[in-house]
């Protein structure tokens, strides 16, 4: 079945560590996307990547960093400069000229 | 800038009443338009879209939305709601040429016996 995956669904960090989220695909999708959701606010942008080995910032994307090494995959780093990384992280993919982004179940990280 | 607005932040329906939940957006051009639903924990999963052309457009789980430019709107409706709506409801803002989308802040459904 093609999807995207996110592991772990729960991950658990004290503060000042950096944590990395992964995100693959198998959709052949060329752009992928990472955000941030907190309660009442939807969903926010960190970063984005329309091509292998090229990314973007999002609106929020100070204390965070990715890698676009190969198509399918998207890491997310999560790292000690973001102030409140507690948050549920949703990664998504589209394809060129194909608006709608699919969604993978997300991964809720907890630092304390 | 790309604005989307869903002004109820929550809403309770009884099953098997209709439902309807409001979406308003701004973009100065024609904008593609998206409703996603999500369950507690999990990811979104696209509902329906609107491109172009009909401005009624059906998708999954029953669910229609309706396209109004002089309204600026994309509300979403269903004729009968069925406790496994219960969810979370976002809608999406974006355009052509730009892959990146803007949500709105969400609306979540609760649905009473």
């Amino acid at each position: 079945d093609g999807g995207i995956t996110q592991s772990p669904k729960y991950l658990f960090r004290k503060e000042g560590q950096n944590v990395t989220l992964s995100c693959e695909q198998n959709l052949n999708h060329d752009a992928m996307y990472w955000y941030r959701q907190d309660p009442g606010q939807g969903l926010r942008l960190i970063y984005y990547s329309q091509i292998v080995n090229d990314f973007q910032k999002g609106d929020i994307a100070e204390g965070y960093s990715v890698s676009r090494e190969k198509k399918e995959s998207f890491p997310l780093t999560v790292t000690s400069a973001q102030k409140n990384p507690t948050a549920f992280y949703l990664c998504a993919s589209s394809t060129q000229g194909i608006y709608e982004q699919y969604f993978g179940p997300g991964t809720r990280l907890t630092v304390t | 800038a790309q604005s989307v607005t869903q002004p109820d932040i929550h809403i309770t329906v009884s099953e098997g009443a209709s439902l309807e939940l409001r979406c308003n957006y701004s973009y100065g051009a024609t904008p593609y338009l998206f409703w996603y639903v999500q369950s507690p924990g999990q990811g979104l999963q696209l509902l329906l879209k609107y491109f172009s052309g009909d401005t009624l457009v059906q998708g999954i789980k029953g669910f229609e939305a309706e396209f109004k430019r002089s309204q600026s709107s994309f509300n979403l409706r269903k004729p009968s709601v069925h406790w496994s709506d219960a969810a979370e409801y976002f809608c999406a803002v974006g355009a052509f040429g730009n892959e990146k989308l803007t949500f709105g802040t969400g609306t979540r459904l609760t649905i009473i016996p």
